[in-house]
């Protein structure tokens, strides 16, 4: 299975950007980097993913290292509502999300 | 919203009994999958359908556990005996799978499930 480490918990403050980092070293070079959310008492949502490119959507941005062994997704403004644990998964071709025990992101006000 | 949906969102039952919990998926996606999350864990995947065909199992899915989707559109996932270690969330995703394009899974609320 594809592996990624991402920090336990961390802490941000309202209206802050927030820089979540992933380490996925030994990525190959068709792996897809995909991250979701899960916000609590729900499923897991999409947040956004790439291949080698910086990616930007209206949920967050995902900067992808130029080595692509790890990658970072930023929320530009963090708002109460960010608060969850976000996963960052690894996906292979023709394989299924292998989801880790994730960030648990605090956002304070 | 017709988003992925779930039945029921809680259960709880004596050990040994049967449950069975219902996925409806988003109506046009072709991909329905099983996952179970336990306290603290990210969730893993048990099982998924392409259409009506069962096409992966994980081990993690003993002879107890049955998943059907009988005309590829909503899904059960029954388990037989239940026993304490059952006790998670169950989570049921959905997704259009295009050739060569990435998937975007579609989760559910979840049915969480305690075994006494």
């Amino acid at each position: 299975d594809a592996k990624t480490t991402q920090p336990n918990s961390m802490e941000s403050n309202e209206e802050e950007p927030v820089h979540l980092p992933c380490n996925h070293s030994t990525i190959s070079g068709t792996d897809y980097i995909h991250w979701y959310r899960q916000l609590p008492s729900q499923g897991p949502e999409y947040v956004i993913h790439g291949l080698t490119s910086n990616v930007n959507n209206r949920m967050a941005s995902l900067a992808i290292a130029e080595d692509r062994k790890s990658s970072t997704l930023i929320l530009h403004r963090a708002t109460l509502r960010d608060a969850a644990v976000y996963y960052c998964i690894l996906k292979p071709r023709g394989q299924n999300f292998v989801f880790g025990p994730g960030t648990r992101l605090s956002v304070l006000p | 919203d017709t988003g992925v949906s779930q039945d029921p969102r809680h259960k709880i039952t004596k050990r040994g009994q049967n449950v069975t919990f219902r996925c409806d998926p988003i109506s046009e996606h072709n991909r329905l999958y099983w996952y179970r999350q336990t306290l603290g864990q990210g969730p893993e995947f048990l099982t998924y359908f392409q259409n009506e065909a069962q096409l992966e199992k994980s081990r993690l899915l003993s002879d107890r556990f049955s998943a059907e989707r009988p005309k590829g559109s909503f899904s059960t996932l029954e388990i037989q005996r239940t026993e304490q270690g059952d006790s998670a969330m169950y989570l049921c995703a959905s997704t259009l799978e295009v050739v060569g394009l990435q998937e975007t899974q579609y989760f559910g609320p979840g049915t969480r499930l305690l075994v006494l």
